[in-house]
């Protein structure tokens, strides 16, 4: 357990369909994150949010949203993907201490598989 | 471009030591983490280098030379709950995490 819980663990959708993934920590971390990570590929930064203010947008395309409405709760709204999207997709956390040594702590992801 | 090179599996007998490589070539360095990650979980922390030389905690051991963008995971008297997927990744000048694709060790009884 590492404090940091994602719902849900698998989904399947329809290219058509609109779905979100949830994210919630309660390690008193400011920063927040989604990965995705797919099959013998690095993990690729999507999202960063610091004190629930976007930080970056790593070139994603905007059938994926993101949304986070507190420090502690993080949502990644999906719609209209492609098959490409089916993926493995993190939520991690982090304390916000400016001294580079700061440690991630991931969700366990959301198996997300797209027909 | 920025850079991270890991074996892609490895091989290893329970018992026995494996040493996990990884090379970067980065724009800048703030440290270089490890993490493990077993199938269908999410990857947990396992160590942080920013300064050359050895870092030993319990059985996992990690390596940095800074000089030489190289770093390794030392792992001793190896169990099967070790088998596991390996992250290395490197914090640039500009504080992002640059992450390799990870090694999968699989260990056999």
């Amino acid at each position: 357990e590492t404090g940091v819980t994602q719902t849900p663990r698998h989904l399947v959708m329809g290219m058509t369909n609109k779905k979100s993934l949830k994210c919630e920590q309660h390690l008193g971390h400011n920063a927040m994150y989604w990965y995705k990570q797919s099959a013998k590929k690095p993990l690729e930064l999507m999202f960063v949010y610091n004190f629930k203010e976007q930080t970056e947008n790593n070139s994603v395309p905007s059938r994926f949203s993101p949304e986070c409405p507190n420090s502690s709760h993080l949502f990644l709204h999906l719609h209209t993907l492609q098959p490409e999207d089916s993926a493995l997709y993190l939520c991690a956390s982090s304390p916000l201490t400016g001294t580079g040594d700061e440690k991630l702590f991931f969700g366990s992801g959301t198996q997300l598989s797209v027909l | 471009g920025q850079n991270i090179d890991q074996p892609t599996e490895m091989t290893a007998t329970e018992g026995a030591i494996v040493q996990i490589n990884c090379t970067y070539q980065t724009s800048g360095f703030n440290g270089l983490f490890w993490y493990q990650q077993h199938a269908g979980e999410a990857p947990t922390f396992l160590s942080y280098n920013v300064l050359d030389g050895l870092e030993e905690k319990g059985r996992f051991s990690s390596f940095l030379s800074r000089s030489k963008g190289y770093s390794y995971l030392l792992l001793k008297e190896l169990q099967m709950k070790d088998s596991a997927s390996y992250l290395c990744a490197v914090r640039d000048s500009n504080y992002q995490l640059i992450w390799g694709a990870g090694t999968k060790l699989i260990i056999k009884p």
